[in-house]
Order: C-alpha cells, then structure tokens, then sequence
C-alpha cells in the first residue's frame, strides 16, 4: 500500500500569510494526487487534484505542485475561511490512501 | 450539480451489523464511480471502498471481508452493508462520487468531487 505523510500535522498562521503544506508519498504516484479542504463538522471539499490542477469555484490563492513522490499545497495570502484541515489523496493505486492531515489554526 | 445523501448510521454492538445508503439526485455517467470514506471521531480521514457502474469493487485491508459496497442504479442509490462491526469502525461514514477522465489504460481518478453530508456509526456496548 502507499503510505502518503504529510507536514505538519498543525500549523498556526495569521490572516495573509503564504502558507505550505507538503505530501510525500512512500513510492512514485506521477501526478494521482488530490487536495481536500474539510472544516469542522463538514465534509471534505476537492481543492486540487492532478497535483496541481485547481478544481472549479477554488479560490487561485490556491495551487499545488510536484509529481512522483513529494508534493505542495500553497496558500499564497491565507484568508479567515482559510482555517481548516488540509488532506492529500493518492489516486494511482488501491486501496485510495489520505495523508494523515494538517490543521491550519490561527496564531 | 450531483447531491449526495447518506442515510442509515446509528449505535450498534460490537458484532453487529448495519446497511448504510447513499441516495445520489441522479445516477448518470457522473456518477459512474462510487466510494465511502470515513473519519474516526477527532481523526482523518480513511477512505473504505469504492465502485463502479458494473458492480467492481475494492476494498481498504481494515474493512476488507466484513463490509461490502453495492449500488442500485434504478434506485440511484449505494450501499454500504457492514458486518461484524467493530468499536474501531466508529466513524462519520461519507459517499463521495468519484471524478475520473479516460486513459491510455483504463480510467484515471482525479479525487472525490462530490460529497454527502455524512452518517454516524457507533459501535459499542
């Protein structure tokens, strides 16, 4: 199975802030890799998939990079609804595994 | 745009067993792959199991030979039918339908792009 871990588990930001999250997966995945958004009591919404391609309606402060096994989740000026967790997907390979999140608090 | 609705969670005992259902608006080509994901009390997110319009299947290793997806599309419905329950299996279950393109070699998923609200299960005694 592919194991993806991503970092950090929790990140404390301010409002404006470029915030990075990585996902590194345990073999090459080309560019099967998806981002989710999910906020307390919701359930999780498609931000990126392709590694890089911004789903349709996501803000394009946005955007997601790499390929094979290490991968990015950028957000370039972070926003009040920006703070949320954050979960990678592999899509290349069953079983479809998540990358145990990030939680972007406030700081 | 495609809605999801699950429907069936509630409090079982270990052992137990439970039916979950996803009831889709529609059940057109957007919807051709199927899959249930859920998320432990204060945990991630762990994906279960999905399925396509021809009745394949796969499973996660931890659900593997006790739970099993099946979809009805003249009802527009997936199930989720889980047995021998488990205090582990605790969790939020959610459907999501799957987006997914053509390729050289099969279809590719591109991620879930569409999802439930979500239903409760509770395994204890």
């Amino acid at each position: 199975d592919i194991q993806l871990t991503q970092s950090p588990s929790f990140l404390s930001a301010s409002v404006g802030d470029r915030v990075t999250i990585t996902c590194r997966a345990s073999q090459g995945i080309s560019s099967y890799l998806a981002w989710y958004q999910q906020k307390p009591g919701k359930a999780p919404e498609l931000l990126i998939y392709a590694a890089s391609t911004l789903q349709s309606g996501v803000p394009s402060r946005f955007s997601g990079s790499g390929s094979g096994t290490a991968f990015t989740l950028t957000i370039k000026s972070l926003q009040p609804e920006d703070f949320a967790s954050y979960y990678c997907q592999q899509l290349n390979s069953y079983p479809l595994t998540f990358g145990g999140g990030t939680k972007v608090e406030i700081e | 745009e495609v809605q999801l609705v699950e429907s069936g969670g509630g409090l079982i005992q270990p052992g137990g067993s439970l039916r979950l259902s996803c009831a889709a608006s529609e059940f057109t080509g957007r919807v051709d792959y199927m899959s249930w994901v859920r998320q432990a009390p204060g945990k991630g997110l762990e994906w279960v199991s999905v399925t396509d319009i021809r009745g394949t299947t796969n499973y996660a290793d931890s659900v593997k030979g006790r739970f099993t997806i099946s979809r009805d599309n003249s009802k527009n419905t997936l199930y989720l039918e889980m047995n021998n329950l488990r205090v582990e299996d605790t969790a939020v279950y959610f459907c999501a339908a799957v987006d997914y393109g053509p390729g050289s070699s099969g279809p590719f998923f591109n991620g879930l792009d569409v999802w439930g609200q979500g239903t409760t299960v509770t395994v204890s005694s």
